[in-house]
């Protein structure tokens, strides 16, 4: 089935830990994104990517870090430098550089715990 | 900048009603996309709707319907005849245009919690 895949579902980090969050999708979509939710928020967009090899901060970027080393995947880290690092992650992708890329098509969802 | 306001938090109405969730948006671009995404309690964001800038045209889909009004930069999304599924958050949401033609990312309101009761 086409669609995007996060992995894992659930993820607890120690803090001090840096820990690297999975998003595949096999649309054939040439932009990829990364949104953070903290409870009874809006998302808010952390970082995006419109092509291999290239990528752009969004609102929220500090503390996170991301690769887009093949069209496929973008995966999301957040390091230790993310003072607030709890919360669910939805990774997205569209077509992008057209008109049919303002649609943009959500994954599960990944929910990130600090103990 | 760009800013989406979803002024209701939460609304809980019975079955069968009919509901209205509000969408008020602000941006200096004059080409701009518009939606509506369902969130149900699984987390994962549904697509329900695009309208773009220049298309004002209310848009019928089945049990919902979309009222877009420039004039008041508004985008509001009815659901007739609630069914207890349609409990959920809902997110209105509106991107730009980069200089390439493609979106930069979405802006999203905090969205309404919509909580149907049988």
């Amino acid at each position: 089935d086409g669609g995007i895949t996060q992995s894992p579902k659930y993820l607890f980090r120690k803090e001090g830990q840096n820990v690297t969050l999975s998003c595949e999708q096999n649309l054939n979509h040439d932009a990829m994104y990364w949104y953070r939710q903290d409870p009874g928020q809006g998302l808010r967009l952390i970082y995006y990517s419109q092509i291999v090899n290239d990528f752009q901060k969004g609102d929220i970027a500090e503390g996170y870090s991301v690769s887009r080393e093949k069209k496929e995947s973008f995966p999301l880290t957040v390091t230790s430098a993310q003072k607030n690092p709890t919360a669910f992650y939805l990774c997205a992708s569209s077509f992008g550089q057209d008109e049919r890329g303002n649609t943009i098509y959500f994954g599960e969802g990944s929910w990130l715990t600090v103990v | 900048a760009q800013k989406v306001t979803q002024a209701q938090t939460e609304i809980s109405v019975v079955e069968k009603e009919d509901v209205t969730l509000d969408c008020v948006y602000e941006t200096r671009d004059t080409t701009y996309y518009l939606f509506w995404y369902k969130q149900p309690p699984s987390g994962e964001l549904v697509f329900l709707i695009r309208r773009n800038s220049f298309d004002e045209q209310n848009e019928i889909s089945g049990r919902y319907s979309w009222n877009f009004q420039k004039s008041t930069s508004s985008f509001n999304f009815t659901i007739t005849a609630s069914q207890v599924v349609d409990s959920a958050v809902y997110f209105c949401a509106l991107s730009g245009l980069n200089s390439g033609g493609g979106a930069d990312g979405l802006t999203f309101g905090k969205g309404t919690h919509l909580i149907i009761q049988p």
